[in-house]
């Protein structure tokens, strides 16, 4: 099945620094990969989504690349504020195409005033 | 429109015990996926339901079971309960499953003493 690893575990960042969170899967039929943010006691959100045709896709200060020779996907947060701190998780979604994602197991988030 | 609802929000059971989780999807979402958010693990895939029908399921033990109503609520029943059960429990609602933004539930917060 599908396999998906994300780095770091923990990451501390300064105020209107960027934050870059890298993920590889497995599963090399995988062709959709979600991008979650989780507040401290709140349910997962969907923040950016990207598909095997696109290579790139941004959203204000948020941005996702996709390198599907290396399986390997990234998320880029630009001018962080305190407001994005918070846990991330990538996910991929398996050859098949329904609701079995597998999720990396998280990237917990501090901005640093 | 109303977000996917989880009840009950807490539950405290003891071992041997079972327990039944219920999920109602987003108005016109066909899809809903349970999941297993532990510390340790992170988020466990453990089935998705669609139009009633079980579709893919993750790996867990028998015990764990589910079931989804022709109004697309659905219903999680673990059986036989571990300490090890213990876990926040989420489900998420999509239009079809394939490739559509997952939108989380609160989750359940299951303890098992």
């Amino acid at each position: 099945g599908e396999n998906v690893e994300q780095h770091p575990s923990t990451l501390s960042v300064q105020e209107g620094d960027s934050a870059v969170i890298k993920c590889t899967y497995s599963d090399s039929a995988s062709n959709y990969f979600p991008w979650y943010k989780q507040e401290l006691g709140k349910r997962p959100q969907l923040i950016i989504d990207i598909r095997s045709n696109v290579g790139e896709k941004k959203d204000q200060r948020i941005a996702v690349t996709l390198n599907k020779t290396a399986k390997h996907f990234s998320l880029h947060i630009t001018e962080t504020q305190p407001e994005d701190s918070a846990v991330y998780f990538c996910a991929a979604l398996s050859s098949g195409g329904y609701q079995k994602v597998t999720f990396g197991t998280g990237t917990k988030l501090q901005v640093i005033p | 429109k109303a977000g996917v609802t989880q009840t009950p929000r807490y539950l405290i059971k003891t071992r041997g015990q079972q327990v039944t989780l219920s999920c109602s999807p987003i108005s016109g979402h066909r899809s809903v996926s349970w999941y297993q958010q532990t510390p340790g693990q992170g988020l466990q895939f453990l089935f998705e339901y669609f139009s009633e029908t079980q579709r893919n399921k993750g790996n867990f033990p028998g015990r764990f079971s589910g079931r989804q109503f022709s109004n697309s609520r659905s219903e999680m029943n673990v059986s036989t309960l571990e300490l090890g059960d213990s876990a926040l429990y989420l489900c998420a609602s999509s239009l079809d499953g394939a490739q559509t933004e997952a939108f989380f539930g609160q989750g359940t917060r299951l303890t098992v003493v």
